[in-house]
């Protein structure tokens, strides 16, 4: 069973493009995680949500916790951002669950 | 600015070997984390560590498996029996307050090849 679900699994985008990733969860979440997995495998945290929004950079992430749903935005997107997003969620009882992940490839 | 570091980079091992692996956290964090990522598979936690103790784990760190913070500076998952499934990429992280509602740092990982 997958607790966080990403969506699209693949995704290229053209430079300059806006880029919209989508992650659904079914359990109850204490917090959502948003994640950067580059090419080499490195992970880097963006952004860590329980309400609201957040932005940074070229960076926004919305979460809605009635729907349980969160996106994650790239506006003017660059080749630079061609990486793997992940989704992850601590639910109430203090486990972590990961989404498959979103591939995205920028193409100048 | 400050990084999370692990070492080896790759470790190669026999089946039915035991292996550690070495993380050193960020020097002021208080929480510690170890994750796998299998070849083309999610990221999946293995184990959250505060105080000297394990606080949360999951269903993947059963008895094969066993952390501990054996000076002021490393943090170590230890693996036991090695099994050719444990080949992956395990990541070691590390957050001031619980990263459950915190940000992580994330090492560079390392990959565990079980031959």
């Amino acid at each position: 069973k997958n607790e966080v679900e990403q969506s699209p699994q693949n995704l290229t985008a053209q430079e300059g493009e806006f880029i919209t990733i989508n992650c659904s969860y079914s359990v109850g979440i204490s917090a959502l995680h948003w994640l950067q997995q580059h090419p080499g495998g490195g992970i880097v945290s963006l952004f860590m949500l329980s309400s609201g929004k957040k932005k940074h950079g070229r960076l926004i992430a919305t979460i809605n916790i009635q729907e349980k749903h969160s996106s994650l935005h790239i506006t003017a997107s660059h080749p630079r951002d061609s990486a793997v997003y992940i989704c992850a969620v601590t639910d109430t009882g203090n486990q972590f669950y990961f989404g498959t992940g979103t591939s995205l490839t920028v193409i100048p | 600015e400050p990084e999370v570091t692990q070492t080896p980079s790759h470790q190669v091992t026999q089946m039915g070997q035991e292996v550690i692996l070495r993380c050193v956290p960020i020097s002021n964090h208080l929480y510690f984390y170890w994750y796998r990522q299998i070849l083309g598979q999610k990221v999946e936690f293995l184990v959250s560590f505060y105080n000297n103790e394990i606080s949360e784990k999951s269903e993947i760190f059963d008895d094969q498996f066993s952390v501990e913070r054996p000076d002021g500076s490393n943090f170590t998952l230890k693996i036991r029996s090695t099994k050719l499934e444990d080949s992956a990429m395990y990541f070691c992280a590390s957050s001031k307050t619980s990263g459950f509602t915190d940000t992580q740092y994330f090492g560079p990982g390392t990959r565990l090849t079980v031959l």
